[in-house]
């Protein structure tokens, strides 16, 4: 079965410093991964995915992520965190061979100043 | 947030109400997504929709009925509605393909459901 796991229910961190969301996957075929970031009421946004070439994927908002084929993982990074970074982050799966995503269950970021 | 909207943005509704949310996609997709967002749980996709097909129902029930009259529109009727289905209701919109599409999905804010 496919699945995704964001181990961590929520990530606090100091503004500046570095962060990191993890999220590991299991899929059948080739993984397409994504990320999305949801604000207070509203709706999830697009920051990033992975398809096929690069490992290191850049996105929206100075966040990267980086795709391990061995450790399954497929963690999102920012070099120097912002306040307005806190939200809640969301890793997604492709099903293969479909056009549907699996979500894990979000991980909270709280950026402290 | 300006390419799928999404209206009401709040709804509440007593059980036996009938009501309907409205989705409406500006980006040329054909296909289209209902999902339910409720606290401490992963997302669900409730309905598919793929060139004004429903090509995906999981497992939800009855008293959800989806309508998608053209590939810009999506509606999810409502009615006899429990206080369990309380939760943000998102639609979302993509390129199908047929399985074989590398690209996003675009989610409108939502509606946020409250049923008493």
């Amino acid at each position: 079965a496919q699945s995704v796991a964001q181990p961590e229910d929520q990530v606090n961190v100091a503004e500046g410093n570095p962060l990191t969301v993890k999220c590991t996957y299991s899929v059948s075929g080739n993984p397409y991964l994504f990320w999305y970031v949801q604000y207070p009421n509203r709706g999830l946004q697009f920051l990033l995915k992975y398809i096929t070439g690069d490992n290191l994927v850049k996105g929206s908002y100075g966040f990267e992520a980086e795709f391990n084929k061995s450790q399954t993982s497929f963690h999102l990074k920012k070099p120097s965190a912002l306040v307005s970074d806190s939200a809640l982050y969301f890793c997604a799966v492709r099903v293969y061979n479909t056009d549907k995503l699996i979500f894990g269950t979000g991980t909270r970021l709280q950026v402290f100043p | 947030e300006t390419g799928v909207t999404q209206t009401p943005r709040h709804l509440v509704m007593g059980m036996t109400n009938k009501k309907s949310l409205k989705c409406e996609q500006h980006l040329g997709h054909n296909a289209m997504y209902w999902y339910k967002q409720s606290a401490k749980k992963p997302l669900e996709l409730m309905f598919v929709y793929s060139l004004e097909e429903r090509v995906e129902n999981n497992s939800v029930p009855s008293r959800f009925s989806p309508e998608c009259p053209n590939s810009s529109h999506l509606f999810l009727h409502l009615h006899t509605l429990q206080p369990e289905d309380s939760a943000l209701y998102l639609c979302a919109s993509s390129q199908d393909g047929r399985g074989r599409s590398t690209d996003t999905q675009y989610f409108g804010p939502g509606t946020r459901l409250t049923v008493l």
